[in-house]
């Protein structure tokens, strides 16, 4: 299957700082989520995005498919962000290959 | 509209045991797969259908069952638990195969 690598694996912030998660894959792909992961351990989807650039309030994310890979951008980090942060692809548009996860704690 | 409901969120099984994971979404959703998440290894695809009467298997199938007689409903079966089988479970749906998964809220199962 795909493999998927994301970094950094672990990121500590201080409450109003920005970050870049990356997430690169080993194949091309129909298709690429974003889920965050909340301390409750809920998985909520934040973005699908195969190609191109999309934005939801302090979040967007760009994926380059060419070069395989996909960045998640977080502006102004609220402790409320902290938890794990997926990054999912597929070839086949169904059956998602997981990274890892990038886990993130934002301090007041 | 419930999104994806998984019942139970916490169960206990004595090893041989057989139980039923049940999965059911509300969005008329096509799509419909399970997951296990084990610590330091992210997600993986244990079964999927693409719709009612068709599944396929994911990455880690060995020791599960599953079957969609409805579009509504994608239960998960373990035969004979097993200690390797203690894991925190998730059900996903999504309308098709471009948009977003939407993901239960997951069971917890330990087996001793």
């Amino acid at each position: 299957g795909i493999q998927v690598e994301q970094s950094p694996p672990d990121l500590i912030l201080q409450e109003g700082a920005n970050s870049t998660l990356r997430c690169n894959f080993s194949d091309s792909v129909n298709n690429l989520q974003w889920f965050h992961q909340n301390p409750w351990g809920q998985l909520i989807n934040l973005f699908y995005i195969p190609s191109g650039t999309k934005q939801n309030g302090r979040l967007s994310a760009t994926t380059v498919a060419t070069e395989r890979y996909s960045l998640l951008y977080i502006s102004s980090s609220q402790t409320t962000d902290s938890g794990v942060y997926f990054c999912a692809v597929s070839n086949s548009g169904y059956a998602l290959n997981f990274g890892k996860g990038t886990s993130l704690l934002v301090t007041p | 509209n419930a999104g994806v409901t998984q019942t139970p969120k916490f169960q206990v099984l004595k090893t041989g045991q057989s139980m039923t994971l049940q999965c059911a979404q509300d969005m008329n959703h096509e799509y419909m797969s399970w997951y296990r998440q084990d610590p330091g290894m992210g997600l993986r695809l244990i079964h999927y259908s693409v719709g009612a009467g068709i599944t396929d298997q994911g990455e880690v199938p060995n020791g599960y069952n599953v079957s969609r007689s409805t579009t509504e409903d994608f239960p998960l079966r373990l035969l004979s638990a097993a200690p390797s089988q203690t894991s925190v479970y998730f059900c996903a749906s999504s309308y098709s195969k471009s948009t977003g998964y939407t993901f239960g809220s997951g069971t917890r199962l330990t087996v001793v």
